[in-house]
């Protein structure tokens, strides 16, 4: 059992480039959700989705898109890469839509130059 | 709306000795409340849940925490720290109707002295 599953672990990017944050859960979760974590400011909720084809904006969405094509994946995607989003990178999951235990994947640490 | 303050950044404690850290919490309904643990390079791990009952409730590790609503406290204790219990503490606030939109607060790093 896998649990949640994030590629890549690192990543630099210069700014004004884009990619795709992955993230994969093999517990058939309804929920899934992306975080940044930011020094001294815990963690902060960017996108959540509350099933396949349905996702909302967080505390920080802008710069960043998400779309859930499947209950599996949520993948995070950044257009155009700015300093700023230099952070940790988590992407959570949970069974059901109410508020449960949340399993967290292994984070990527991103790098905006 | 809801928020969740951790006042100790920073904690160190020797190992064997008791451990409390604090966590203060403002939300407009019954909170679920959450303590989470993080270990270096680590993703966050739930140590324990209080949803509703009793307002002491036991965690993983050894870990409890107890709900007090007359002070808006969800602290977590440990009698005895192991050094292995060296790592990053959040705890959250949440909203049943809410999936996942839990605030958490900005974590207190734990140290643990031989």
């Amino acid at each position: 059992n896998a649990g949640v599953t994030q590629t890549p672990k690192f990543q630099v990017l210069k700014t004004g480039q884009s990619m795709t944050l992955q993230c994969a859960q093999d517990m058939n979760h309804e929920y899934m959700s992306w975080y940044r974590q930011d020094p001294g400011m815990g963690l902060r909720l960017i996108h959540y989705s509350v099933g396949a084809g349905i996702t909302d904006q967080g505390e920080v969405p802008n710069g960043y898109n998400v779309s859930r094509s499947t209950t599996e994946d949520f993948p995070l995607r950044l257009l155009s890469a700015a300093p700023s989003q230099t952070s940790v990178y988590f992407c959570a999951s949970s069974y059901s839509t109410t508020n449960e235990k949340l399993f967290f994947g292994s984070g990527t640490q991103l790098s905006v130059l | 709306a809801q928020s969740v303050t951790q006042p100790d950044i920073h904690i160190t404690v020797s190992e064997g000795a008791s451990l409390e850290l604090r966590c203060n919490y403002s939300y407009g309904a019954t909170p679920y409340l959450f303590w989470y643990v993080q270990s270096p390079g680590q993703g966050l791990q739930l140590l324990l849940k209080y949803f509703s009952g009793d307002t002491l409730v036991q965690g993983i590790k050894g870990f409890e925490a107890e709900f007090k609503r007359s002070q808006s406290s969800f602290n977590l204790r440990k009698p005895s720290v192991h050094w292995s219990d060296a790592a990053e503490y959040f705890c959250a606030v949440g909203a049943r109707t809410n999936a996942g939109k839990s605030t958490f607060g900005d974590g207190t790093t734990l140290t643990v002295k031989p």
